[in-house]
């Protein structure tokens, strides 16, 4: 089956500076890459996905990129702000699988 | 437009007993999962359905652990007998299609405490 790595842990910046996190995944089939944020206490809220056949796509203040050959894709959080503080998680959908698998997730921590 | 409907939110009960979590999956949508987020494990997929089908149940982490889906509008997750290690926060979600390539949402989840 899939099996998704996430990096970092934990993950301080600066208010108004970047924020990146990485995941690379096992499963050469898989087609699917969403990224969610977890609020504490809270449900995972999709904020942005990307499918296999798109290198990149962006939404405002963030972004994804994918490298199928290196099976790796990141989030990318520019001019981050107090309220981008939260768990982000990784996913991926395997070939021949509707279920996601996850990474263990980012603690993003903003400082003022 | 309504979310995913999880209920009950908590729920605290003494080992043994049986548990049942439900969920109303958003109108229209034709997958449902059901998820388990602890601490150690992150969020693991525990089984889906595919217009009311169980597809892949593997997931599930013993035979204490059953899923139903009687209609489109509702699923429930039942664990019988308990056990303490079972605490975690149960998600359900749904998504518009088989395929996968369309985005899962998740309901507020059920946070499960087994004293």
């Amino acid at each position: 089956g899939e099996n998704v790595e996430q990096h970092p842990s934990t993950l301080s910046v600066q208010e108004g500076d970047s924020a990146v996190i990485k995941c690379t995944y096992s499963d050469s089939a898989s087609n699917y890459f969403p990224w969610y944020k977890q609020e504490l206490g809270k449900r995972p809220q999709l904020i942005i996905d990307i499918r296999s056949n798109v290198g990149e796509k962006k939404d405002q203040r963030i972004a994804v990129t994918l490298n199928k050959t290196a099976k790796h894709f990141s989030l990318h959080i520019t001019e981050t702000q107090p309220e981008d503080s939260a768990v982000y998680f990784c996913a991926a959908r395997g070939g021949g699988a509707d279920g996601l698998t996850f990474g263990k997730g980012t603690h993003l921590i903003i400082q003022p | 437009d309504a979310g995913v409907i999880q209920s009950p939110r908590h729920e605290v009960t003494e080992m043994g007993q049986e548990v049942t979590l439900r969920c109303k999956p958003i109108s229209g949508h034709n997958s449902l999962f059901w998820y388990r987020q602890t601490m150690m494990r992150g969020l693991e997929l525990l089984i889906y359905f595919n217009n009311n089908v169980p597809i892949d149940d593997s997931g599930m982490p013993e035979d204490r652990f059953s899923a139903k889906m009687p209609n489109a509008s509702f699923s429930t997750l039942k664990i019988q007998p308990s056990e303490p290690r079972d605490s975690a926060v149960y998600f359900c979600a749904s998504s518009l299609d088989r395929a996968g390539l369309q985005p899962q949402h998740f309901g507020d989840g059920t946070r499960l405490s087994i004293l």
